[in-house]
Order: C-alpha cells, then sequence, then structure tokens
C-alpha cells in the first residue's frame, strides 16, 4: 500500500463549477496535510495546510481533514481556468519524512 | 520570485560532464531537500540535509553527490549523468524540529536534460 495515494485523474470541471480533490494516507499518526498545485514544468507551490480535523478555507479553496477516514480533500469553488494543474497531497508523517501522492491533473474547461 | 533559490534553471550536459546545481535559502531554515521530478510522476526524494546530517536515499546512484557548505546552501555535484537522469530537480527548505508542523518551500527548480 502506497503511503499517500490519490486519484491521477484526469479530472475536468467546467468554469464556475467546484473541484473536488481527494487524498488518503496509510499513517494513522500523521499531523500535517499539505495541498501544492504543480503548473506544468514549474515547481509545486504550497496552497493550503491543514493540520486539525475538520475545514479549512482560505478564498475559493477549502481543505477538509477526517483523521479518523485518514482522508483530506481540495475543493476549489468557482473554478477558474487558471485552475488547471496538477494538484499534489503531501503527508508529514511519523519521523517528519514527507510523502506526496502521485498527484491529481485537473482541467478547469472554459 | 521564492525564498528558495536555485542555480541554473536550465541545463543540458553531456554524459561525461561534470556539473552543480545550486540552491539557497534564505528563511533560516533548518532542513533542505533535493527532490528529482521525471514528468508526471510525484517528486522523488533524493537527499535531507538536517541538523547538520545528512541523509541519503539508497536508491541514488552515486553520480550524484550532495555538498552541503552551510545551513543555507545545499548543493548537487553531477558527474557521469546517463540520459535517464533528465528530469527537474526540486530543491526545498522546511522548519524541522519537534513540534514543527509546516510545510516545505520550494525552489523554482533545475530542467536537466542529459545528452
Amino acid at each position: 500500500q502506497k503511503e499517500v495515494e490519490q486519484n491521477s485523474g484526469p479530472l475536468s470541471v467546467p468554469e464556475g463549477a467546484i473541484a473536488s480533490l481527494n487524498c488518503t494516507y496509510s499513517d494513522r499518526v500523521s499531523q500535517s496535510f499539505f495541498w501544492y498545485r504543480q503548473y506544468s514544468g514549474k515547481s509545486p507551490e504550497l496552497i493550503m495546510s491543514i493540520y486539525s480535523n475538520g475545514d479549512k478555507e482560505d478564498g475559493r479553496f477549502t481543505a477538509q481533514l477526517n483523521k479518523a477516514s485518514q482522508y483530506v480533500s481540495l475543493l476549489i469553488r468557482d473554478s477558474q481556468p487558471s485552475d488547471s494543474a496538477t494538484y499534489l497531497c503531501a503527508v508529514k508523517m511519523t519521523g517528519n519524512q514527507f510523502y506526496f501522492g502521485t498527484g491529481t491533473s485537473l482541467t478547469v474547461i472554459p | 520570485d521564492t525564498e528558495v533559490t536555485q542555480t541554473p534553471k536550465h541545463l543540458v550536459m553531456g554524459m561525461t560532464n561534470k556539473k552543480s546545481l545550486k540552491c539557497e535559502q534564505h528563511m533560516g531554515h533548518r532542513a533542505m531537500y533535493w527532490y528529482k521530478q521525471k514528468a508526471k510522476k510525484p517528486p522523488e526524494l533524493m537527499f535531507v540535509y538536517s541538523y547538520e546530517k545528512l541523509s541519503i536515499n539508497e536508491s541514488v546512484p552515486s553520480r550524484f553527490s550532495p555538498e552541503c557548505p552551510n545551513s543555507s546552501l545545499l548543493n548537487l555535484h553531477l558527474h557521469a549523468l546517463q540520459p535517464e537522469d533528465s528530469a527537474l530537480y526540486l530543491c526545498a527548505s522546511s522548519q524541522e524540529g519537534a513540534g514543527t508542523v509546516g510545510g516545505y518551500t520550494f525552489g523554482s527548480g533545475t530542467r536537466l536534460t542529459v545528452v
């Protein structure tokens, strides 16, 4: 079993819709969870971090964490074509080890 | 602009060349990392420098060698690379330590092509 799993996609949504990205992780004691956005050929950019169960909102982005289910998600409201990118889920596990998921490719269709 | 600076942004090198990738962070972070990323794949950890200790991913071939002149610099020396080493090389830093929860800050990356 991989430490961090994501659906690779591609995920396509129309402009203005909500994009929902999901991630599961294997280490039950993980405490830190991150979403990175990566445009093609560019480096990952941190867009959200979440540490407690529940929702965390920042502008059009909402991260949701459920530690009991070992599940973290990212919602993008009012999706824009500029949101088209690969979204990497990252989890900091025991020993401060970072694990990345394989990424979900998102395309927002104008 | 990023607070983790990588140079060069692009590098083309022959298989007999020796080159170096440079990475510098100005955030007082205690840990620095080198990752390799192939197209449509997640970043793969190569090296970690944390608390003056270097950790190596044992799957990384010896033609890659890291060097840490000080706590804000982590260079990657390249020698006798193969075409399959062509990738995006990412440097990152983080504030490590007990109780820290923060994520990584990545540099802009070096696009390496081995010919």
